[in-house]
Parts: structure tokens; sequence; C-alpha cells
């Protein structure tokens, strides 16, 4: 059974930098054929698609976010991470990870419970 | 971008009952359109990929169809544990979601 768990500060100061990790159990994050991805839901909104991180080692981004954004990942301890830069307010979300596997077209499969990020002063 | 929309946005139904919820996107997405199912507190769920393939584990009583631009996401006979928010979301350019039907007892 995959298993994804989010971890990072809740709270982040405006124009700081967001840092999330996902770990990830039961898969390998370079399984062929896998995508790894960042989302979000704001408050009273929908969600968002961030990033991935894809098991070849290519990343794709949301076009609104590209310039302040970065999707990574670290294999030899099985965790992908997300960096966002110059925060703001409307930054404040849920983040999830979430897993997709190339046979269902990256449909977000497996997904980490979410964390709470907070951007305040 | 491709927007998505959602008919209603919310919808009050009984156990037992049959449900459909419309999605529309605003450009054709082919069948690049997965469904899912989100409780408060929790993490959405996978329901529906591909407009009709059922998920495993998800159960018989959930179904979809459509393709292009015009999407359904069906419950017969509703169950307690049914009463949620439900997402459509697109995978043919980039990725987007639909902003939810909230589906209440």
């Amino acid at each position: 059974q995959v298993q994804l768990q989010e971890s990072g500060p809740g709270l982040v100061k405006p124009s700081q930098t967001l840092s999330l990790t996902c770990t990830v159990s039961g898969a390998s994050i370079s399984s062929d054929g896998h995508y790894w991805n960042w989302i979000r839901h704001h408050p009273g909104k929908g969600l968002q698609w961030i990033g991935y991180f894809y098991s070849g080692g290519s990343t794709y981004y949301n076009p609104s976010l590209t310039s302040r954004l970065s999707v990574s990942a670290d294999t030899s301890r099985n965790q992908f991470s997300l960096k966002l830069t110059s925060v703001t307010a409307a930054d404040t979300a849920v983040y999830y990870c979430a897993g997709g596997r190339e046979y269902q077209l990256n449909a977000f499969d497996f997904w980490g419970q979410g964390t709470t990020v907070t951007v305040s002063s | 971008d491709i927007q998505m929309t959602q008919s209603p946005s919310s919808l009050s139904a009984s156990v037992g009952d049959r449900v459909t919820i419309s999605c529309r996107a605003s450009q054709i997405v082919s069948t690049y359109l997965n469904w899912y199912q989100q409780k408060p507190g929790k993490a959405p769920k996978l329901l529906i990929y591909g407009a009709s393939s059922l998920q495993s584990g998800v159960p018989s009583r959930f179904s979809g169809r459509g393709s292009g631009t015009d999407f359904t996401l069906t419950i017969t006979s509703l169950q307690p544990e049914d009463f949620a928010t439900y997402y459509c979301q697109q995978s043919y350019t980039m990725y987007s979601f639909g902003q939810g039907t909230k589906l209440e007892l």
C-alpha cells in the first residue's frame, strides 16, 4: 500500500520560501511510470495542481507558478520536495502530495493527508 | 487554461437516491477526465479515471460517462458515506479541477 506524508513548517512569513517534503512508502519514487505531484487547496476555493516530478527525472510546473517553483526528488530517501519562493497570503492553503501512474494518465491516486501552510507575518 | 465547470454547486439528496453531477470543460479534453470524492478534513479520493474507468476498490454504484467537453458522474442508490464534495479534473492540458459539487443529505 502506497502511503505519502507531507512535512514542513505550518507558518511562513511573506516574501520567504515555502519548503515542503513528501515521504513516500510502499513504492519507489524512481519506479518507472510514476508521477509525484503537489496540489493545494485554498480555503473556501478549489484545488490547484502545482507541479510534478516524474520518475524518469523530468518536472512539469503550473505555468502560473513556474517563476517561483521548484520540485525535486531525493531518491535515496524516497522523498520529493516543493520550494515556492516569494510567498504571499495567496499561497495560504492546504498542501497535498499525490502520486499517479502513467497508465492512468497521472490521475491522482495516492494522497498524503495534507498539511496546512499559512503565510503571515 | 482549460476551465472546468461543475453543476450543480450543491445538491440535496436522500439515501437510496440516484444522483448525477455534470462537468463541462471549456475546451475538448477527450476522455482525460477524472472524478474525486472529498470528505471534510480528508484528502480527495480517486473514483473514476479516463472519464469512465472505475478505480480499484470503488463501489460499482459510481459511474462516469462522457467525452469531449461534457461529462457526468452518477451515483446510484446513495449510501450514507457518499455525502461529500465531488470534483472533476482534466489532464488533457496541464491539470485543472472543477469548483466542486457538495452532495448533502
